[in-house]
């Protein structure tokens, strides 16, 4: 079974230009979640969706956005880029979304800002 | 809020040593506690998991982990460490606290280990 994947894998963008990352989560999978991972702020939860549908929002600006399909495809969005979110954006998939099971995270898309 | 404090940033071992990695989570409510690695170059994935009963906890490569819950701490251990245990570890802390399911993990800052033969 494939895993979950993630493109693309790399991306360089300038301030203020925005930016979609998607997500591929691991068949038959209907819970997707997203991270923010960097040095500093270490990991930090985005978004989570399930049946299409947002159902937790991490504290972030609303220049994040995302969204999922009816496939469970999911992209996220950020607009007006700035230098800080220069990060790691990893994926994570899982069956239920119940909390209990076991979550499967994407290889990411690292987003450099200039 | 909830939140995970992972004490040690870096540890260094040699080979066969023990290892022992604290992790303290804030949440007065039920909680379901994980770790999980990051090998270099590699994705995270799940080492090993608590949601209820036993206490202690077996995961995958030997590690086990003990939920104390009257001391909010979920230390993972492992008796004797190997070259291969070097990686980056996470403790996560995941709490329905808004009612309902949800997948929504708390991540400790990690804890490089680095294993030397």
């Amino acid at each position: 079974k494939a895993g979950v994947t993630q493109t693309p894998r790399y991306l360089i963008k300038t301030r203020g230009q925005q930016v979609t990352l998607s997500c591929s989560p691991i068949s038959g999978h209907r819970s997707v979640s997203w991270y923010q991972q960097t040095p500093g702020q270490g990991l930090q939860f985005l978004f989570e969706y399930f049946s299409e549908t947002q159902r937790n929002k991490g504290n972030f600006p609303g220049r994040f956005s995302g969204r999922q399909f009816s496939n469970s495809r999911s992209e996220m969005n950020v607009s007006t880029l700035e230098l800080g979110d220069s990060a790691l954006y990893l994926c994570v998939s899982s069956t239920a979304g119940t909390g209990e099971e076991t979550q499967y995270f994407g290889p990411g898309t690292r987003l450099l800002v200039l | 809020a909830q939140s995970v404090s992972q004490h040690n940033h870096h540890v260094i071992l040699s080979e066969a040593a023990s290892l022992e990695l604290g992790c303290n989570y804030s949440y007065g409510g039920t909680v379901n506690l994980f770790w999980y690695v990051q090998y270099p170059g590699q994705h995270l994935q799940l080492l090993l998991k608590y949601f209820s009963g036993d206490p202690l906890v077996k995961g995958i490569k030997g590690f086990e982990a003990e939920f104390i819950k009257s001391k909010f701490s979920f230390n993972l251990r492992k008796p004797s460490v190997q070259w291969s245990d070097t990686a980056e570890y996470f403790c996560a802390v995941n709490g329905a606290y808004y009612g309902g399911a949800t997948n929504k993990l708390i991540f400790g800052t990690g804890t490089l280990l680095a294993v030397q033969p």
